[in-house]
């Protein structure tokens, strides 16, 4: 069974371009999480939807980046206009909804390393 | 504001010995606990969840839970230099629809 695929795995891009991550998560899977990843800041929430709707996007730190989930195998975080403070690794990351509190397992895609030059 | 605290390390064992992983947490209402292991440069990968007070094994890991005390730790018996990875403590808030927020990591070096 396939993982969470995210692509590119590597970019680096200069200042002022835009840049477009992509995520394609588990099938089956109703929940999908974008996180980033930075040595000083460990590893944040962007955003997250369920059943393609975004649930809180409180993470997302400007309006420089939005996601969008337009179905159920698909999703996308783009940042325009890059800075070079964007450079981290950004997860995608994807669970099944359980209908009790015991909660649920999320599974990481293997990220994508963005540099901003 | 919903917080994960770990102390980051790195900590270090020998071979052979146990490494304990703390974790505490600020929201009371949490019920879902994680561990996550995290390979230099790789992604994060689920090895232990609990949710209910007391002890929870699993081969050579054992996750504990007191929520009394908003507390998690992670034992790692028998430690060996595979395990030399970051740690990552997680909690889940929201109940079923909500989101883990992470810790910053703990960093665990097994010495052969």
């Amino acid at each position: 069974d396939a993982g969470v695929i995210q692509s590119p795995r590597h970019e680096v891009t200069e200042m002022g371009q835009e840049v477009t991550l992509r995520c394609k998560p588990i099938s089956g899977h109703n929940s999908l999480f974008w996180y980033r990843q930075t040595m000083m800041r460990g590893l944040e929430l962007l955003i997250y939807f369920n059943n393609n709707v975004p649930i809180d996007d409180s993470g997302m730190p400007e309006d420089r980046f939005s996601a969008k989930m337009p179905n159920a195998s698909f999703s996308t975080l783009k940042i325009q206009p890059s800075e070079p403070r964007d450079s981290a690794v950004y997860f995608c990351a994807s669970s099944s909804r359980i209908d009790r509190a015991s909660g649920n397992t999320i599974y990481f895609g293997e990220g994508s390393w963005l540099t901003v030059v | 504001q919903k917080e994960v605290e770990q102390n980051s390390g790195p900590l270090s064992v020998p071979e052979g010995a146990i490494a304990s992983l703390n974790c505490t947490y600020s929201d009371r209402v949490s019920q879902s606990f994680f561990w996550y292991r995290q390979y230099s440069g790789k992604s994060p990968e689920l090895i232990m969840s609990i949710y209910s007070n007391g002890d929870k094994e699993d081969g050579r890991f054992t996750a504990q839970l007191n929520k009394a005390s908003q507390y998690v730790s992670l034992l790692i018996r028998d430690s060996q230099p595979s395990d030399s990875a970051t740690y990552l403590c997680a909690v889940k808030y929201g109940g079923s629809q909500g989101n883990l927020i992470f810790g910053k990591g703990t960093k665990l070096s097994v010495k052969p």
